[in-house]
């Protein structure tokens, strides 16, 4: 079955306790990106990969990092969490770009107290 | 970049009724998603429709590119269609812009 499989699904934390959220594609997909949704804002893109090695800040990039090892996973990194960051957060992936239908995960939903 | 508009934001139906949501966008695309996020947060595919008319069961979606806009119809609503629904568009441009989402219209289905 395609998929995306996001981990974890929820997580409470505390300021500046380093946390990866991993997300994984079962369908070849170059493209990668992570969201973030909050009340009243929708949805924000964060970072996005295009394929190995290779990837570019979204729209609300700070305070974020990710790395594109292998094709299959593209993990969100959160050096120092601040509360700020509390939101629930989406990885996608898609075939290409723009043109191909994109899947996403079930969703992160993290608070940082 | 692209601005993505659904109307209406809200919307309250009692169940069996019929609905139809709009999204608007403000420049050419080729990919337009329509998604509906579940009362646990989870965002479900429901069309992949970048130009013409598709149909799922009581779900069908069409979109006028020509004219930047796409419509949702759910007929006969049951109370499990309540939740979000985004309309989300992507464009070839000079950046790799992914997805653009509108605000979601938020449907209630009442028994």
């Amino acid at each position: 079955e395609a998929q995306v499989t996001q981990n974890p699904r929820y997580l409470i934390t505390v300021t500046g306790k380093k946390l990866t959220v991993t997300c994984s594609q079962n369908m070849n997909h170059e493209y990668m990106s992570w969201y973030r949704q909050d009340p009243g804002l929708g949805l924000r893109q964060i970072y996005y990969s295009m394929n190995v090695e290779v990837t570019d800040k979204g729209d609300v990039p700070e305070g974020y990092k990710v790395s594109r090892k292998e094709k299959r996973n593209f993990p969100l990194i959160l050096e120092s969490p601040s509360p700020n960051q509390t939101s629930l957060y989406f990885c996608a992936s898609s075939l290409a770009i723009t043109g191909g239908i994109a899947f996403f995960g079930q969703g992160t939903r993290l608070t940082v107290v | 970049g692209i601005q993505v508009e659904q109307s209406p934001p809200d919307l309250i139906l009692q169940e069996g009724a019929n609905s139809t949501l709009r999204c608007n966008f403000s420049d050419s695309v080729n990919n337009l998603q329509w998604f509906h996020q579940n009362p646990w947060g989870q965002l479900i595919n429901l069309f992949y429709i970048p130009s013409g008319t598709k149909q799922n069961g009581r779900l069908s979606a069409t979109t006028v590119a020509t004219e930047r806009y796409s419509l949702l119809y759910i007929s006969s609503s049951q109370t499990t269609d309540s939740g979000v629904y985004f309309c989300a568009v992507g464009v070839v441009g000079g950046g790799a812009d992914g997805l653009t989402f509108g605000k979601g219209t938020h449907l209630i289905i009442q028994p």
